[in-house]
């Protein structure tokens, strides 16, 4: 089953404009990990944000902030004053603790954000 | 500091041969890992290293599929016959404990495959 689902798969955003992208995720451990990550069209992943689900606050670094809602399971990525340069598929993805002990990232889909002048 | 690093960029081979993909973690990173995209889908993870050793080879998806990790520094991993299921992008990521457990994971730029 997936453990993590990104509903949008297209988002549109003017700049200067505030978007919400949303995750939604599934889990049984009552210790993980919840990462964004941005891909440009020049193919590297980009890790943008990070968020321990024992933290007491949302993430936030620079113009991404992450609205962490616990008995919601969601994790949504905020990004302020969207630019030209935002524009890039944007992966969610959750730590999990394989059956080794080791730990690996589970993504969704990804959801493509297009920022217009 | 260099990032992870991948090579070939792009590779297009036809169905049958064979490509072996290369991956550089960061220095002094233990942990690598293989991930892989196929269009239109999620990442999916294929395997896992602590140096040397395979932790977690749960995604690999056939044996046709072969990683390696050479003393513990740059891995390797070959496709051997590629079929055409076998297309799309391969991410590796390395990463080191954080103080605050975290496992940051960075990822390299990504290995394109086609078969044709």
């Amino acid at each position: 089953a997936q453990k993590i689902t990104q509903t949008q798969p297209g988002m549109f955003v003017q700049e200067k404009e505030a978007v919400t992208l949303d995750c939604t995720y599934d889990t049984s451990d009552p210790s993980y990990g919840l990462f964004w990550y941005k891909q440009p069209s020049s193919g590297e992943m980009i890790f943008l944000i990070y968020q321990g689900s024992y933290d007491q606050q949302n993430a936030t670094e620079g113009r991404y902030s992450l609205n962490f809602q616990k008995a919601r399971k969601s994790a949504n990525l905020v990004i302020s004053a969207s630019q030209l340069g935002d524009s890039a598929m944007y992966f969610c993805a959750m730590r999990e603790v394989g059956n080794t002990g080791f730990q690996k990232l589970v993504f969704g889909t990804g959801t493509r954000l297009l920022v217009s002048p | 500091e260099a990032g992870v690093t991948q090579f070939p960029s792009h590779s297009v081979i036809e169905k049958g041969q064979t490509v072996t993909l290369r991956c550089d973690p960061i220095s002094g990173h233990d942990n690598l890992y293989w991930y892989r995209r196929v269009m239109g889908k999620e990442i999916k993870f294929l395997l896992h290293f602590v140096k040397e050793s395979k932790q977690d080879e749960s995604g690999m998806p056939n044996n046709r599929f072969l990683a390696e990790r050479t003393g513990g520094t740059y891995s390797t991993l070959k496709v051997q016959p590629a079929e055409l299921e076998d297309s799309g992008v391969y991410f590796c990521a390395s990463s080191q404990e954080e103080e605050d457990g975290r496992y940051e994971q960075y990822f390299g730029p990504g290995t394109r495959l086609t078969v044709t």
